[in-house]
């Protein structure tokens, strides 16, 4: 069973500071997204990294993917408040099918 | 249109109740989706509809019971719930792994909050 995990699970930090979420996985998969959720709200897509090494980038936010470790990171640059969310990485199994398993999610803060 | 639309935005229903959730796309999506999310917790999910044929069910217990009537159309029929059935219930749509890229991104509804009394 594919097991997807975040750390930290809840993050409080300060307006203008960087800082790194990271998304392991238990199983190999080649794909894997970061969304968005704002409190009481939907799930927005923020990232898709598609190979080993990929690297995306919007604004305050960076994703990059090794799949040879399993692992994610999201980084966060100069944080801003707009940016207090739940951030979820979330993994395909790999079997061609549609089955998306979420990460434990990361609850940011942004302190003024 | 890039939307995925949920109704009804929130629901209270007994556990005798028998009501249901709706789930609309038009986009053209070949994929949807329905996944249940309790307060913070990740979204868990429950069943996939590929081509309008049920693809995934997540051993979901029998009181849900999925319906796709055409592919713009996702149902979730509710019948005898639980009070720790209450939670947020998200619907998703996806073009699925056709795409020269390869990912699979879902598109989200803005849910369905469910109480269970």
């Amino acid at each position: 069973e594919l097991k997807v995990e975040q750390n930290p699970l809840f993050l409080s930090m300060q307006e203008g500071k960087n800082y790194t979420i990271y998304c392991n996985y238990s199983t190999t998969s080649d794909r894997l997204y970061w969304y968005r959720q704002d409190p009481g709200k939907s799930l927005e897509s923020l990232f898709v990294l598609l190979s080993n090494g990929a690297v995306k980038q919007e604004g305050r936010l960076m994703a990059s993917l090794d799949t040879k470790a399993r692992l994610s990171t999201l980084h966060i640059t100069a944080a801003v408040h707009d940016l207090s969310a739940t951030y979820f990485c979330a993994v395909d199994n790999n079997f061609g099918n549609e089955k998306l398993t979420f990460g434990t999610g990361t609850r940011l803060t942004i302190i003024p | 249109d890039t939307e995925v639309t949920q109704t009804p935005k929130h629901l209270v229903m007994g556990m005798t109740n028998k009501k249901s959730l709706k789930c609309e796309q038009h986009m053209g999506h070949r994929a949807m989706y329905w996944y249940k999310q309790k307060a913070k917790k990740p979204p868990e999910l429950m069943f996939v509809y590929s081509y309008e044929k049920l693809s995934i069910n997540e051993s979901v217990p029998s009181r849900f019971s999925p319906e796709c009537p055409n592919s713009s159309l996702l149902n979730l029929h509710l019948h005898a719930l639980q009070p720790e059935d209450s939670a947020l219930y998200l619907c998703a749509s996806s073009q699925g792994f056709q795409g020269a890229s390869g990912a699979n991104v879902l598109t989200f509804g803005a849910g369905s909050r469910l109480t269970v009394l």
